[in-house]
């Protein structure tokens, strides 16, 4: 049973333009969100997270919004550029912890055309 | 650069060998996160350090186990090993215990069973 779904496996975006990638989710126990960028042969890199307390987050051009009744959280990069171009994985967890740890979706391939 | 160290990159060995991973974490972190990437799955939580106690534990097998030393090192250890323990093996590492907090993840070792 997957408890974080990226429906979208890639997403391809003009150079210059908004971004906007989602994530659904469907344990009402998560709290806290995140997302992490991975590029070929390279570890997840954290790029911006989110607590349940809050529906915005802001750092530069990436902005994550999180809308806790419709359990979906999506993650907008304005402008796009060139080196965006990676894989995107949401990531979530219960406060609490517990045996699921940090749980991932299976990451949405993000390509910036020029 | 996460800051997070994964030796070896690369591990190729037989069914039924044992083979041990090792981290070291971001300076200053003291919870160490093993994860497991299969082709067909997403990143899958294993276990969890913090300053040498376990934590957390996750869908990890019976045949693997791990530890934390005092320099807060951490070694996965896989034995009897199969077919279908090839996968990427990332560590992750943050300050706490909790899990609202950001994890920072190595670059991973791929491990291939032949």
């Amino acid at each position: 049973d997957q408890q974080v779904k990226q429906n979208s496996p890639s997403l391809s975006v003009q150079e210059g333009r908004i971004s906007i990638l989602n994530c659904d989710y469907t344990n009402s126990m998560f709290d806290y969100f995140l997302w992490y960028k991975k590029y070929p042969a390279e570890g997840p890199t954290f790029l911006i997270s989110i607590s349940s307390i809050k529906d915005k987050n802001e750092d530069g051009r990436f902005t994550v919004f999180l809308n806790k009744s419709a359990k979906h959280l999506s993650l907008h990069i304005v402008p796009s550029q060139p080196g965006d171009s990676a894989v995107y994985f949401c990531a979530a967890s219960a406060t609490g912890g517990g045996a699921d740890g940090l749980t991932f979706g299976k990451g949405t391939h993000l390509i910036i055309q020029p | 650069d996460s800051g997070v160290t994964q030796t070896p990159k690369h591990l190729i060995t037989a069914t039924g060998q044992r083979v041990t991973l090792r981290c070291s974490p971001r300076s200053g972190d003291l919870s160490v996160y093993w994860y497991q990437q299969s082709l067909d799955q997403g990143l899958q939580f294993l276990i969890q350090y913090y300053n040498g106690e376990e934590r957390a534990k996750g869908n990890i097998l019976e045949r693997f186990s791990a530890q934390q030393f005092p320099d807060l090192h951490s070694e996965l250890n896989l034995s009897s090993l199969e077919l279908g323990d090839s996968a990427l093996y990332f560590c992750a590492s943050s300050e706490g215990p909790g899990w609202n907090q950001p994890q920072h993840f190595g670059d991973g070792t791929r491990l291939s069973i032949l």
